[in-house]
């Protein structure tokens, strides 16, 4: 079974200090793991995926993410927090032999202050 | 170049009614997936679809059935709707199994 975790349910920044969102993982096999955006009364956006390759993943809006096998993470980061960047994110996880299907996290809602 | 879209974007039903939800996209994606969204639980899949003419249960599928009958189209069902049912419901496509979904603007159900 394939399971993903957002430990945090808010996360909250001052816009221009780096941001983390926390993703962890289980799942049998090499993960897929994915991570999304949603904007208020919105469907989700995608922002960036882990295949294969580098460990560190650049996507949308200069977000990117950190693929860390031995700890199951795949944590979301951002150098300097825009408010524009608060939204609601998804992690979500896939298996590399069978990726019909994607179990999502239940997000974590990302708050940038002024 | 509309992506995907979904009908209609706001529903209340009763205890006991049908409908169907149609989501769309002309992408020319091979798979669709319907997906509900309830707070603190996240997305959860309800059925999902690899090809036109196929379906398949996700994690949540009881009360649901759904139709691929045209690759562009994926139609959700709801036979005798549930206040368990009330939820918001996206409707999401790609073109590979490993590639990123693309997804609808989603569909407020109230079951009342």
């Amino acid at each position: 079974a394939q399971s993903v975790a957002q430990p945090e349910d808010q996360v909250n920044v001052a816009e221009g200090n780096p941001l983390t969102v926390k993703c962890t993982y289980s799942v049998s096999g090499n993960p897929y793991l994915f991570w999304y955006v949603q904007y208020p009364n919105r469907g989700l956006q995608f922002l960036l995926k882990y295949i294969t390759g580098d460990n560190l993943v650049k996507g949308s809006y200069g977000f990117e993410a950190e693929f860390n096998k031995s700890q199951t993470s795949f944590h979301l980061k951002k150098p300097s927090a825009l408010v524009s960047d608060s939204a609601l994110y998804f992690c979500a996880v896939g298996r590399s032999y069978n990726t019909d299907k994607l179990i999502f996290g239940t997000g974590t809602r990302l708050q940038v202050f002024p | 170049n509309a992506g995907v879209t979904q009908t209609p974007k706001f529903r209340v039903l009763k205890t006991g009614q049908s409908m169907t939800l149609l989501c769309a996209q002309d992408m020319n994606h091979e798979y669709m997936y319907w997906y509900r969204q309830d707070p603190g639980m996240g997305l959860r899949l309800i059925h999902y679809s690899v090809g036109e003419g196929t379906t398949a249960k996700g994690e949540v599928p009881d009360g649901y059935n759904v139709s691929r009958l045209k690759k562009q189209n994926f139609l959700l069902g709801l036979e005798s709707a549930a206040p368990s049912q009330t939820s918001v419901y996206f409707c999401a496509s790609s073109s590979r199994s490993y590639n990123e979904q693309f997804f609808g603007p989603g569909t407020r159900l109230t079951v009342l």
